[in-house]
Order: C-alpha cells, then structure tokens, then sequence
C-alpha cells in the first residue's frame, strides 16, 4: 500500500525564523516523484517544490529546500527566512506512475 | 496561477437533488482528476481520466460519476446527493510525464442538508 504520513498538524513559526516539515511516506515501488503543496487559505493549492527519487540531491527553491532521505522514505520540508504569505497547509505528495497520494497536511502559521 | 476553474465555489443543496460540479482548465493537459478532501484529512482520489473518452475511478469509492468529452472540461455528477457526500472537492490537471506537477482549481465546498 502506498501512504504518506505527515505527523505535524499543525505547526508555528516566528516571521523570519526557518521551520522544518516532516513528512514519511511508503511505497514498493523504486521510481517515484515527491511533491510539497501549498493551500493558502480559501486559495489554489500551488506547488512548492518537488524531487525525483532517483536523484540524490536535494531540490531547493529560493527559500524553500528539502531533505531527501530515500532509505528512510522521509521527504522533509525547511522554509527559510519564513513570511506571513507562508501560512498555509502543506501537503507532501508523491507520484508512482498510475497517481498521486497525499497526506493529511500540516497547518504552517507564520507570526509577526 | 494555474488556469483551471471550478463551480461553484460553494453549493448548500438538500438530500436527493441531481449535482453537477464544472471543471474546466484552458492548459490543454490530457490528465484530470477529481479529489475528495475532508477538513484535517488527506486528499483522495476518486475519479480520473488521461485524455478524451477516458475514465477511471480512483481509491476512493465514490457514488459520483465523471464524463470527458472534451479535453477541457471534466465535469463531475452526483444523481442523488446524500449528507455524506458533504466535502470538498478538488479538480486538477497535469501535463503527460512522471514529474509534472498538479494544477489544482479552487475546490468546491458542499453541504447536503
């Protein structure tokens, strides 16, 4: 079966402070794309970044960098330099060929 | 910002009515889903279709159904809307190829009374 566990509901951060989000996932299958969502509020859910599996290094975007740790089957999130528009719920994902599964999410709150 | 719509945003409708949710995207993807998402709960998925004519349901059993006839618009149906089919429902869209991201809509939220 395939599953994604992100065990932080909910999280806060101090503006311009880093927060790091877990997430876990399980799959048997050896190829496969990983995915951080962002759902602002009443807003599209957007992608944030995404990593393939087969890759060692870990993908950054501007602020935004992971930690790929693919024997774990870990896939963590760290938001540097955090800003209010960062508030959000934050699904990981991952992609196996046939479709995408997804976690429950974690709520970020940046605070002023 | 993604150019995939949905409506309506929110739908309050009583037990037993005939429910149709638009998807429409202007990308020209051949990939669209349909998601189920609960408050606090992941997202599931309950229909897609890679192209024209094509559909399948997703892990989700779902008493709704799904029709392709154009690339662009995948529409969603319900023929006898119950309390439990309350949520919120997510459309999305992708290019063809593993690493190509989902474009989500804006999600309708639906209450059955």
């Amino acid at each position: 079966a395939q599953t994604v566990t992100q065990s932080q509901p909910e999280m806060s951060v101090q503006e311009a402070e880093t927060v790091t989000l877990s997430c876990t996932y399980d799959t048997s299958e050896n190829n496969y794309y990983l995915f951080w969502y962002k759902q602002p509020p009443s807003r599209q859910m957007i992608l944030v970044i995404r990593q393939e599996a087969y890759k060692q290094q870990n993908a950054t975007e501007n602020r935004f960098s992971v930690n790929f740790q693919k024997a774990a089957k870990s896939f963590s999130l760290k938001i540097s330099d955090s800003q209010l528009g960062d508030t959000a719920m934050y699904f990981c994902a991952f992609w196996t060929g046939n479709q995408f599964y997804f976690g429950t999410g974690t709520s970020l709150t940046v605070i002023p | 910002e993604a150019d995939i719509y949905q409506t309506p945003r929110y739908l309050v409708i009583g037990t037993g009515k005939k429910i149709t949710l638009e998807c429409s995207q202007t990308m020209g993807h051949d990939k669209m889903y349909w998601y189920q998402q609960d408050p606090g709960m992941e997202l599931h998925l309950i229909h897609y279709s890679y192209g024209v004519n094509s559909t399948e349901k997703g892990d989700l059993s779902s008493e709704s159904t799904v029709s392709r006839i154009r690339t662009e618009h995948f529409p969603l149906t319900l023929e006898s809307a119950r309390p439990s089919h309350t949520s919120q429902y997510l459309c999305a869209s992708s290019e063809p190829g593993p690493n190509q991201p989902q474009h989500f809509g804006d999600g309708t939220r639906l209450s059955i009374l």
